[in-house]
């Protein structure tokens, strides 16, 4: 059974740094891309990264690009996104997703995590 | 710089009805790289459907795709009460985007 589990969320002042990570099993980790997806509260989903199983490719939103880093450990079968210089619109559950390849283009989400919450706040 | 437009917004209808929720994007997504998900309140988004036609694993088949280019539609064919939701599109030929979402809510 394929699970994500994401952690590291919480509050965080305006300027300051976090790491969220996602611990995934049930799968081959190491052969799948992956992503992350934030949702602001009351909000639609938006994507924020994404990375190939090698890390060969990596994707960063524009919105993002700069302040936050994807990446993975594939021998911990871990994901993760460094988030720096965090913005009060930052503020969203953040899920990681398994992404499915398909023909050439960047993939789909199959398998999401349950998420979470990052506050942007003073 | 690719937008996608659901419609309608809202849309309120009963159960045992049929829900027609639409998909359009401002240029063509290639080789059909359309997907939607559902998502219920406190929940994570739940994959229905892939190549815009192609029903995820273990999705019934009241669940139905279709469209291509610019204009992609999702069909429930008799709803039933578990399936009111906020319902998303997904490029993903583009940098992946996702569509604002229709809420169908219980008239």
């Amino acid at each position: 059974e394929v699970q994500l589990v994401e952690s590291g969320g919480g509050l965080v002042k305006p300027g300051g740094s976090l790491r969220l990570s996602c611990a995934a099993s049930g799968f081959t980790f190491s052969t799948d891309s992956m992503k992350w997806v934030r949702q602001a509260p009351g909000e639609g989903l938006e994507w924020v990264a994404s990375i190939s199983g090698s890390s060969r490719h990596i994707y960063h939103a524009d919105s993002v690009k700069g302040r936050f880093t994807i990446s993975r450990d594939n021998a911990k079968n871990s994901l993760y996104l460094q988030m720096n210089s965090l913005r009060a619109e930052d503020t969203a559950v953040y899920y990681c997703a398994r992404v499915m390849a398909h023909g050439n283009s960047y993939g789909y989400g199959d398998y999401w995590g349950q998420g979470t919450l990052v506050t942007v706040s003073s | 710089e690719i937008v996608l437009t659901q419609s309608p917004g809202t849309l309120s209808l009963s159960p045992g009805e049929r829900a027609t929720l639409s998909c359009r994007a401002s240029q063509t997504i290639r080789n059909s790289y359309l997907a939607w998900y559902q998502q219920k309140p406190g929940q994570t988004p739940r994959l229905l459907i892939y190549g815009a036609s192609t029903r995820a694993t273990g999705i019934p088949d009241r669940f139905s795709g279709s469209g291509s280019g610019t204009d992609f539609t999702l069909t429930i064919g008799r709803l039933e009460p578990e399936d009111f939701a906020v319902y998303y599109c997904h490029q993903y030929d583009y940098s992946p985007l996702f569509g604002q979402g229709t809420k169908l809510e219980i008239k």
